[in-house]
C-alpha cells in the first residue's frame, strides 16, 4: 500500500531534549516536505526537500533540522525543543514533476505526529 | 510570504444540510486545491481547479475557481456525519519559489446527526 509513514504518533518531552521524527514513503517520490498544523494557523511548511541531498527552508524552519539521505526518509529533527513547538507535524511526498498539483500527483500525507514539548 | 485566509473558522450544522465556505489570498493564484483532513488523519486531496471561473465536482461537493483568481469556493451539499474534518485550500505560491504550496488557514466542520 503506498504511504507516507510517521514515527511517533504522539511524543511528549522536556525543554532541551533533542529529538527525532521520522518519515519515510515507499511511492518514490522525489519531493518530500514538513509541516506544522497549529489552531487558527492551517498548515505551515517548514522544510522540503526536491531529491537526495537537496533541501531548503520552508516558512517557519527556526528550530528544525532535516536530512534527506536516502530518497524514502526525510526525518525531522529538533535539537533543542521549546514549547513553542507544541504541535502536530505532517510529512508528506509527491512527485517533483506535478508538485502536488493535479490528481495525478498530490501530496500524500503521514498522519501525523503531536508533539508537546514541556 | 502569501497568505490564504479562509472563512468561516468553524461551522456546525444539521445533517441535511448546505454547506459553504471560501478561501481568499491577497495575491493571483494559478491553481487552487482543496483538501480534507478527517479526525486523526493527514489532509487528502479533493478537488483541484486550474483556471478561472471553473467549477468542478467531487459528488456532493462543488468548488469554484474565483473570477478574479484571488479566491476559491467549496460547497457540500446535504451533509453527512462523515462530512466532519479540516477543509483546507491550497495554492502553489506565486512569483516566487514554485517547490511549496500554500495552505489555508482551514474551516473546521462538524455535522450533528
Amino acid at each position: 500500500e503506498a504511504q507516507v509513514t510517521q514515527n511517533p504518533r504522539y511524543l511528549i518531552t522536556v525543554t532541551g531534549k533533542k529529538l527525532t521524527v521520522t518519515c519515510s514513503q515507499n511511492m518514490n517520490h522525489e519531493y518530500m516536505s514538513w509541516y506544522r498544523q497549529d489552531p487558527g494557523l492551517g498548515l505551515r511548511q517548514i522544510y522540503y526537500s526536491m531529491n537526495v541531498e537537496v533541501t531548503d527552508k520552508g516558512d517557519v524552519p527556526e528550530g528544525y533540522k532535516v536530512s534527506r539521505k536516502e530518497k524514502r526518509n526525510f526525518p525531522l529533527i529538533l535539537e533543542s525543543p521549546s514549547p513553542n513547538q507544541t504541535s502536530l507535524y505532517f510529512c508528506a511526498s509527491t512527485s517533483s514533476r506535478e508538485m502536488g498539483y493535479s490528481y495525478n500527483s498530490p501530496l500524500h500525507f503521514g498522519n501525523g505526529t503531536r508533539l508537546t514539548v514541556t | 510570504g502569501q497568505q490564504l485566509n479562509q472563512s468561516p473558522q468553524s461551522m456546525f450544522i444539521q445533517e441535511g444540510e448546505d454547506v459553504s465556505m471560501n478561501c481568499t489570498s491577497s495575491s493571483i493564484f494559478n491553481t487552487w486545491l482543496w483538501y480534507k483532513q478527517d479526525p486523526g488523519e493527514g489532509p487528502v486531496l479533493l478537488i483541484a481547479l486550474y483556471k478561472a471561473g471553473e467549477l468542478t465536482s467531487n459528488g456532493r461537493l462543488t468548488a469554484q475557481f474565483g473570477i478574479t483568481r484571488k479566491d476559491s469556493f467549496l460547497n457540500i451539499s446535504a451533509s453527512i456525519p462523515s462530512d466532519v474534518g479540516i477543509y483546507f485550500c491550497a495554492g502553489p505560491e506565486y512569483g516566487g519559489a514554485t517547490n511549496k504550496l500554500i495552505f489555508g488557514t482551514g474551516t473546521l466542520l462538524a455535522v450533528q446527526p
